[in-house]
């Protein structure tokens, strides 16, 4: 059995630019939220995918958006990069809505300069 | 706004001694969740506690719910050096998120 896998690791970026940030489910589960957790502070939840549709939205703008593929991979993108997006982005996988917890990544680092 | 907020924000304590976490909440719940984390890396979950259950262990570690007061404890027995991390609880409310607080900070020294 995988865990889940977040790819890159780490990634610096210039403001105004465009990221895609991986992660790849644990097998057997098929629902990925995201989150973005800055520093000293408790991840904020941007969004969730089930079954390759957004299932649920935090209070993040538009220009965050993803995709989850038919294997329950999925992807979050951030356009317009600003500075406030400089964060540890986690990928969480479950079964469903997350009623037995997450399996989180291991994230990705940002930085935007 | 966080839906969970734990208490205290930092905690230090010598290896061997018993460390305590509380976790305040604002709604009501389906489940709480209580969560590791390293270094600012992934986050692992430690224990799940639905909103009928009133204690779970695992291992060295004793969660508490007590829905009245919507509040939630975490205790770990017997700390190590290697306990060393941020704890967070996350409510789960019945919707599609999961919300988590900002944590508390656990140093332990040997």
């Amino acid at each position: 059995e995988t865990g889940v896998t977040q790819s890159p690791t780490h990634l610096i970026k210039t403001r105004g630019q465009q990221v895609t940030l991986r992660c790849s489910s644990q097998s057997g589960h098929n629902t990925v939220s995201w989150y973005q957790q800055a520093l000293g502070q408790g991840p904020q939840f941007i969004f969730q995918y089930y079954r390759e549709e957004e299932n649920g939205r935090g209070n993040f703008p538009p220009r965050f958006s993803g995709l989850q593929f038919p294997n329950y991979s999925s992807e979050l993108n951030v356009n317009a990069l600003e500075l406030d997006d400089s964060a540890l982005y986690l990928c969480a996988s479950s079964l469903g809505t997350g009623v037995y917890g997450y399996t989180f990544g291991s994230g990705t680092r940002l930085t935007v300069v | 706004s966080q839906q969970g907020e734990e208490d205290p924000q930092a905690l230090s304590i010598q290896e061997g001694e018993n460390a305590t976490m509380n976790c305040s909440y604002k709604t009501s719940i389906n489940n709480l969740q209580w969560y590791r984390q390293n270094s600012g890396r992934g986050l692992v979950h430690l224990i799940l506690i639905r909103s009928n259950e009133r204690e779970k262990h695992s291992g060295r570690l004793r969660v508490t719910l007590d829905t009245s007061k919507k509040s939630s404890s975490l205790l770990i027995t017997a700390s190590r050096a290697a306990d060393t991390a941020s704890y967070f609880c996350a409510t789960d409310t019945g919707g599609f998120k999961t919300i988590f607080g900002a944590g508390t900070r656990l140093f332990v020294k040997a």
